[in-house]
């Protein structure tokens, strides 16, 4: 079992639906990430919180917009997307995000956009 | 950024047998990670390995971070083992700590 947890494991959904992804740790994680991976390709990183505040974004289109409401709780909100968005989101915590931590990762939702 | 190579691409194996993984990189490293990731998609990780060597039941990895290039080893290999191995790094400046970089990968399959 993973100490990463992400919710829910799958989604299908409309281009113009609005739905959350969800991300919980409790190891006390100060970093939290959300990747995107395609079919065969490796994960991207897509953006990065410390401490709470947006750190990294990584040139993601506005449909994608994060949330950490607390140091235990990432939310990915999805609106408008489109079907080349469909694809496993993975979410990573590190103990924090300045360097030398590993990241731990959740088992992912897999989104699919009709 | 810092350019992530892994070889071979493709590995097939019969249960039982030992292999190499390999993993290069351009550049100084903070971080050094291998991951294993599943049929089902779960990433698990295997080492935290930014230099030295470590060792994890048949699993052992060695990182050479002066020579820029990190190996897994996978001995007495079985069909639990298939999947797609990564190797990523992570950089040492500041504004791209927590970017992990991940190589393409080694897609693994082990037969009975």
């Amino acid at each position: 079992d993973t100490e990463v947890t992400q919710t829910p494991k799958h989604l299908v959904m409309g281009m113009t639906n609005k739905k959350s992804l969800k991300c919980e740790q409790h190891m006390g994680h100060r970093a939290m990430y959300w990747y995107k991976q395609k079919a065969k390709k490796p994960p991207e990183l897509m953006f990065v919180y410390s401490y709470e505040k947006l750190s990294i974004n990584e040139s993601v289109p506005s449909r994608f917009s994060p949330e950490c409401p607390n140091s235990s709780l990432l939310n990915l909100h999805l609106h408008a997307l489109q079907p080349e968005d469909s694809a496993l989101y993975l979410c990573a915590s590190s103990q924090d995000n300045r360097g030398l931590q590993p990241q731990h990762f959740g088992d992912g939702t897999r989104l699919s956009i009709l | 950024g810092i350019q992530v190579e892994q070889s071979p691409p493709d590995l097939i194996l019969q249960e039982g047998a030992n292999s190499t993984l390999r993993c290069n990189f351009s550049d100084s490293v903070n971080n050094l990670q291998w991951f294993h990731q599943n049929p089902w998609g779960q990433l698990i990780n295997l080492f935290y390995i930014p230099s030295g060597t470590k060792q994890n039941g048949r699993l052992s990895a060695t990182t050479v971070a002066t020579e820029r290039y990190s190996l897994l080893y996978i001995s007495s290999s079985q069909t639990t083992d298939s999947g797609v191995y990564f190797c990523a790094v992570e950089p040492p400046w500041g504004d791209s700590w927590g970017k992990l970089q991940f190589g393409a990968g080694t897609q693994v399959v082990v037969t009975p």
